[in-house]
């Protein structure tokens, strides 16, 4: 089966434009995270979503960063007026969901947007 | 704070050279602790959960053990294709959402 699709796989823009990554999970998967990525460095949380809800965005850096998921599948984050310093690789991972031991917490991570702000 | 903390930053073993790489971590609540490998250019891949001290699992030349404060990733006789960096994940760390937290990852190489 198909696992997370992410779009743009590269983005490049203009600081100042705003800009929306698209995450698409695993059909059927309850939780989906976004993460940003440094290079050499583990992947940094921003938020995460059950179903539609958004349960936690305490990682998003300030307001510029917002994110959502309206039908509880597809999800995406969106950088507004966007900054050099937020050139990253986005990634986003989805996961079944539900009670241990059932694969509650198993992530399946997208292969990521690079995003560079110029 | 770090709340995950992983050592060593790099490791360099010769092919069939056991060690292990270790995650430290301080959370008030973990509901669980995670191991993933990544290789460059590629998002993680999901390894082990964790969930309970004194739980271990394995897979092929990996094992995963957790105390209350630590986990351990064992490699036993490593060839090279398990060079790869190898990243520890905790979530629940504040005991209020399900919130994961990485550390910064051990970047693994092993010699043929």
């Amino acid at each position: 089966g198909a696992g997370v699709s992410q779009s743009p796989r590269y983005k490049v823009t203009k600081r100042g434009q705003d800009v929306a990554l698209r995450c698409d999970p695993i059909s059927g998967h309850v939780s989906l995270y976004w993460y940003r990525q440094a290079l050499g460095q583990g992947p940094e949380f921003l938020t995460y979503f059950n179903y539609e809800a958004q349960q936690d965005k305490s990682g998003l850096p300030n307001d510029r960063f917002s994110a959502e998921r309206p039908e509880g599948s597809i999800s995406t984050l969106t950088i507004q007026r966007t900054e050099q310093r937020d050139s990253a690789m986005y990634r986003c991972a989805s996961s079944p969901g539900g009670p241990p031991p059932a694969g509650f917490n198993e992530q399946y991570f997208g292969p990521g947007t690079r995003l560079t702000v110029t | 704070e770090d709340q995950v903390t992983q050592s060593p930053e790099a490791l360099r073993l010769q092919e069939g050279e056991s060690s292990s790489l270790n995650c430290s971590y301080t959370v008030s609540g973990l509901r669980g602790l995670f191991w993933y490998r990544q290789d460059p250019g590629k998002g993680p891949e999901f390894l082990f959960t964790l969930y309970s001290a004194g739980e271990e699992k394995e897979k092929e030349r990996l094992k995963a053990t957790l105390t209350k404060k630590e986990s351990f990733l064992h490699i036993t006789a490593p060839k090279p294709e398990d060079s790869a960096t190898y990243l520890c994940a905790v979530q629940g760390p504040d005991g209020l959402s399900d919130k994961i937290i990485f550390g910064k990852g051990t970047r693994l190489h092993i010699l043929p």
